[in-house]
């Protein structure tokens, strides 16, 4: 069985830290992509990866970083939390060049910042 | 623009009942088209994927249908339980490349015994 695992299910932080999330995939998929979910719209994607050290901006890369050193693992960093930063993030992971693969999602961790 | 768009955007069933969902999308070119069920809370799972050649796709309860031509796409679940009590999401990718993908906002379900 796959496994997306993500470092917290729930988060508070405060304006202005610096927030860490983690997620770890146990498939050796190439690709691993982080997405914030809001209320009323579709998941967007703020950054993936395609390989180890490569990552490519989403549509929502503002105010965010990514690190991947190694394959099963991408952080998504805030490097200044702020409240329009709240929200629920996932990661997901999927082989590279394949249209029937699905992507898999981890359980997702809520951030609420205040 | 690439878009998904998803109608109704919240839906009431008795159990056992049926259900459709619908699914319209703008995106151009077209690979793929997936539907996701996400439990509350959780994140999403795959339910089933379809390229341009598939007009069908069942996964047990569950079959979706999509028309290329229309740019439309159905999931229709049948004798719901009230574990099918969830969000469903349906996913377009243009790529071949398993990166690109636009999300709909999804349709809420709620089965009620």
């Amino acid at each position: 069985d796959v496994k997306v695992t993500q470092s917290s299910r729930y988060l508070v932080k405060r304006t202005g830290e610096k927030v860490f999330l983690e997620c770890v995939q146990d498939m050796d998929h190439e690709n691993m992509f982080w997405y914030r979910q809001d209320p009323g719209l579709g998941l967007r994607l703020i950054y993936f990866s395609y390989d180890v050290k490569m990552k490519e901006k989403g549509d929502i890369p503002e105010g965010y970083s990514v690190s991947r050193e190694k394959k099963e693992r991408f952080s998504l960093i805030l490097e200044s939390a702020s409240t329009n930063q709240t929200s629920m993030y996932l990661c997901a992971s999927s082989r590279r060049n394949s249209v029937k693969d699905t992507q898999y999602f981890g359980p997702g961790t809520r951030l609420t910042v205040l | 623009k690439n878009q998904v768009e998803q109608s109704p955007q919240s839906l009431i069933i008795l159990e056992g009942k049926n259900c459709t969902l619908q699914c319209n999308y703008t995106v151009s070119p077209f690979s793929n088209l997936r539907w996701y069920k996400q439990d509350t809370g959780r994140g999403p799972v795959s339910l089933t994927i379809m390229t341009f050649s598939e007009n069908t796709k069942s996964n047990g309860r569950y079959t979706a249908t999509l028309d290329a031509d229309t740019k439309q796409s159905s999931l229709h679940i049948t004798a719901s339980q009230l574990s099918d009590s969830a969000s469903y999401i349906c996913v377009v990718s243009p790529d071949n490349y398993g990166q690109n993908f636009v999300f709909g906002p999804g349709t809420r379900l709620s089965v009620l015994p």
